[in-house]
């Protein structure tokens, strides 16, 4: 079975300060890892995906994210918060065959503080 | 291109009601249909998947179902609300080992 941490449900950062977003998962086999981000009332948009090429993942909006599979972490990061980037964050596993539905994390609360 | 069409985008329902959120795909055939539910600070929670016309998987049992008529239609449905039954649904499509692409969202509230 997968699963995915999401460590702090709720994170708040200066505006230019450094984005961390913590995922670690659990997975027994090559897995692929997302990340999606939601503004509210709206549904979930993909901001990057590692799927076995390079650990480190480059998304939309200045994020990226490094596959490290001693640590089984997928952490989401930018450089410098804008506040454009207040939302809320989902890190998600699926197995890399098969029709085995994404499973997500419970997300994490963004905010910038400007 | 391919797009999902999720309605409506919001509904207040009375409890015992029938209830009738309708998931449609364009621009790709055969693919995972999959309905979560959103409630505040639980994330999403997966309620049913369908990977063909007819096949469902149950996730959670409750009160809600579902139905695949149609290769791109996936339908959640109850027969009678309850209140806990209110939260934020979420239909998304996948192909195998793919992104997951998700419709804008249905803010069910039940009263």
């Amino acid at each position: 079975a997968q699963s995915v941490t999401q460590l702090g449900s709720h994170v708040s950062v200066s505006e230019g300060a450094l984005v961390l977003l913590r995922c670690n998962y659990s997975s027994s086999v090559p897995p692929y890892l997302f990340w999606y981000v939601q503004y509210p009332n709206q549904g979930l948009q993909l901001l990057l995906k590692y799927t076995s090429a390079a650990t480190l993942v480059k998304g939309i909006n200045g994020f990226e994210a490094e596959f490290k599979k001693s640590e089984t972490s997928f952490h989401l990061t930018k450089p410098s918060a804008h506040m454009s980037d207040a939302a809320e964050y989902f890190c998600a596993v699926s197995e890399r065959t098969g029709n085995t539905p994404l499973v997500f994390g419970k997300g994490t609360r963004l905010s910038v503080i400007a | 291109s391919q797009t999902i069409h999720q309605w409506p985008a919001t509904l207040v329902q009375p409890v015992g009601s029938p209830l009738s959120l309708e998931c449609t795909v364009e621009g790709t055939s055969n693919p995972n249909l999959y309905w979560y539910r959103q409630a505040a600070g639980r994330g999403l929670q997966l309620l049913f998947y369908s990977v063909g016309i007819g096949q469902i998987s149950s996730e959670v049992p409750q009160n809600l179902s579902a139905s695949r008529p149609q290769d791109r239609q996936f339908i959640l449905s109850s027969k009678k609300l309850l209140l806990s039954d209110s939260g934020f649904y979420l239909c998304a499509w996948r192909v195998t080992g793919g992104r997951a692409f998700f419709g804008q969202g249905t803010r069910l509230t039940v009263v």
